[in-house]
């Protein structure tokens, strides 16, 4: 069946370094792939997504790298800050008229001052 | 900013009892969702709906479950009769374009 996970539960860096959370999927007809960042008692907040004609997109202080060959998704956030800090999941979305999001477990971030 | 928002923040209720969980999507949105998340786990999806339809549906979202646009607004979720395993965020989110899906802060429901 389709699964989403991430090779790594809790992540710490210091603060102005550059982080990197992975993802894996297996359903390799996905097409879209979205990264949500989710504080405390929050709903998920999109950060960044990517379709699976690309395979790198960036955005502020965030790219997302795609390698469908593997099937591989990474967010890489750079100089990061405290307010990084927070659970990130990787989310996908089949095609063919398939609605859900199929989310991740997520990695916990923590920004060390 | 537009934002997804949803009512009640936090809703506590026995078991047996009926809920319904309130959200009011992006004003020009048409495709509309309910998740959930059970404490310290990932995010489930239950449910999506477009012209007035459900148009995707989990194994979660059984017959104690239902969802209604009632008017141009809002967008509910009603849990028949509450079960403990029923205890958790529930996320409305919404889209206007079938791909990203901007989520609301969520309702967290302990049935006791």
């Amino acid at each position: 069946g389709e699964s989403v996970g991430l090779h790594l539960p809790t992540l710490s860096v210091q603060e102005g370094d550059n982080s990197i959370i992975n993802c894996a999927y297996s359903n390799s007809a996905s097409d879209y792939f979205i990264w949500y960042k989710q504080e405390s008692g929050k709903g998920p907040q999109f950060i960044i997504d990517i379709r699976s004609n690309m395979d790198k997109r960036q955005g502020q202080r965030v790219t997302v790298l795609l390698n469908k060959t593997v099937k591989h998704l990474s967010l890489q956030i750079a100089a990061t800050q405290p307010g990084d800090s927070a659970v990130y999941f990787c989310a996908e979305k089949g095609n063919f008229g398939n609605e859900k999001l199929t989310f991740g477990t997520g990695t916990r971030l923590t920004i060390i001052p | 900013e537009p934002e997804v928002t949803q009512t009640p923040s936090h809703q506590v209720t026995q078991m047996g009892q009926e809920v319904i969980l309130r959200c009011v999507p992006i004003s020009n949105h048409l495709y509309f969702y309910w998740y959930r998340q059970i404490l310290g786990q990932k995010v489930e999806f239950l449910v999506s709906f477009y012209n007035n339809e459900i148009s995707e549906k989990s194994e979660i979202f059984d017959d104690q479950f239902s969802v209604e646009r009632p008017d141009g607004s809002n967008f509910t979720l009603k849990i028949r009769s509450t079960k403990l395993e029923d205890s958790a965020m529930y996320f409305c989110a919404s889209t206007p374009s079938r791909e990203t899906q901007y989520f609301g802060p969520g309702t967290r429901l302990l049935v006791l």
